[in-house]
């Protein structure tokens, strides 16, 4: 089955750093990238869309200067999560359409941030 | 925006118990329903899915029961094992290719 490798899956950082996560389609093209981010308790909750080769499209409330998408290619999306603070801390989770079929759609296995 | 619900935050039963977990949605023009259990610490694991021309869909162990009259989601796990324990959410979107919007989830433990 298709398969959406999302890297790294924890990642510890200083408050004001940055840190960027992939992910990517291993083994088939997808149209459209979606991040999510969890809070502990909760549910999954959408921060932006992201689309091969064109500017993400944010959720009301998403800072997109500080969650910087990048989608270069058809398999490979990445968020950046820039100047971050201990507010920054969630679960991000990552998910793609297989190209052609927009009903199938993948997740990833998910990047626990933890800013100190 | 509209968004996905759900009615109860947990449920337990024991080993062997059908289990019902429901959901209630606001989004009258959503197509797509799709059941989703996770596990702590890992990503959306695909469990069933529904569109909204149908009122029934079955896989192994478990149905999905949709009634858009009053926009309720139901799903059914038959004979429920310690493994089924993990947190549900239903999820729906409009259109293929959109994003899905997920509800608030549910978290079911299975005693043995």
């Amino acid at each position: 089955g298709a398969v959406v490798s999302q890297h790294p899956s924890w990642v510890i950082c200083k408050s004001g750093t940055s840190v960027k996560i992939e992910c990517r389609s291993l083994d088939f093209q997808a149209t459209t990238m979606f991040w999510y981010r969890q809070f502990p308790k909760q549910s999954l909750m959408l921060m932006a869309t992201s689309n091969e080769g064109s500017k993400a499209t944010y959720e009301q409330g998403v800072e997109k200067d500080k969650f910087l998408i990048n989608h270069a290619s058809l398999t490979l999306s990445t968020l950046t999560v820039t100047s971050a603070h201990p507010e920054d801390s969630s679960f991000y989770i990552c998910s793609a359409n297989l190209k052609g079929y927009p009903e199938k759609l993948f997740f990833g296995s998910g990047t626990q941030l933890s800013v100190l | 925006g509209e968004s996905v619900g759900l009615h109860l935050p947990t449920l337990s039963v024991q080993e062997g118990d059908n289990s019902i977990i429901n959901c209630a949605y606001s989004n009258s023009a959503s197509d797509y329903f799709i059941w989703y259990k996770q596990e702590s610490g890992k990503g959306p694991q695909f469990i069933i899915d529904i569109r909204s021309n149908m009122d029934k869909r079955q896989g192994q162990r478990v149905t999905v029961l949709l009634n858009k009259t009053v926009k309720h989601l139901s799903l059914q796990i038959a004979a429920t094992q310690p493994g089924d324990s993990a947190v549900y959410f239903c999820a729906e979107n409009e259109q293929a290719g959109t994003a899905l919007i997920f509800g608030k989830g549910t978290t079911l433990s299975v005693s043995s």
